[in-house]
């Protein structure tokens, strides 16, 4: 029973270009969250997803940011026009219902030059 | 929206020393779950609790929920240098993580 799956784990984007995270839920899991991690800080909620439908995005930037949860496909959190203070690691984590503990993927970490 | 606190931010233990780290809300919570990060790592499931007073424990690891239910703490008897990484709690719907404490354990 595969874990979270997250991809890539490394990806490098200049100033300007779009950046596009892939995060694959547990099997079973409906419920899917991203977090945004700066070294040595905690983890920042950005956004929280069930099967196409965005429920709190509250943690995440107005601008440039967006995420989605297709009913076929990984959850995707698409960076536009990325800057350097994008450069993060950014984790995906998922859950069977909402109060249950959460999964974590690996992580894709996130350099912009 | 919700703050959860951590405190401390830091620790460092001799190994063999106990650890506590602190987990405050400013509102109430249904439940607080308690995940561990490795240097590099990503986080991992410790625990949940639920009820009011609750108390768990796991091996040398002993959680505590708050009566209030706006308070926890993670104890850790007799550190082992793989205890070492960063104990974050979370609480409402898991959105909002704690700050989070760094252990290091010196061997």
């Amino acid at each position: 029973n595969a874990g979270v799956m997250q991809n890539p784990r490394h990806l490098v984007r200049r100033r300007g270009q779009e950046a596009r995270l892939r995060c694959s839920p547990m099997k079973g899991h409906s419920h899917v969250y991203w977090y945004r991690q700066l070294p040595e800080e905690g983890l920042k909620f950005m956004v929280y997803l069930q099967k196409e439908n965005i429920i709190d995005e509250s943690g995440m930037p107005k601008e440039r940011f967006s995420a989605e949860f297709p009913k076929e496909g990984p959850s995707i959190l698409r960076i536009q026009q990325v800057v350097r203070g994008d450069s993060a690691a950014y984790f995906c984590a998922s859950s069977r219902r909402t109060d249950e503990k959460l999964f974590f993927g690996s992580g894709t970490q996130l350099s912009v030059l | 929206g919700q703050q959860v606190m951590q405190i401390p931010q830091y620790q460092h233990v001799q190994e063999g020393e106990d650890f506590t780290t602190y987990c405050n809300s400013s509102t109430t919570l249904s439940n607080i779950q308690w995940y561990k990060q490795r240097p590099g790592g990503h986080p991992v499931f410790l625990i949940q609790l639920v009820k009011s007073g609750e108390v768990k424990k796991q091996k040398r690891l002993t959680f505590q929920f708050g009566e209030a239910k706006k308070n926890s703490s993670l104890h850790i008897t007799a550190t082992q240098t793989t205890d070492v990484g960063t104990y974050f709690c979370a609480g409402a719907n898991q959105f909002y993580f704690g700050t989070g404490t760094s252990l290091t354990v010196i061997p």
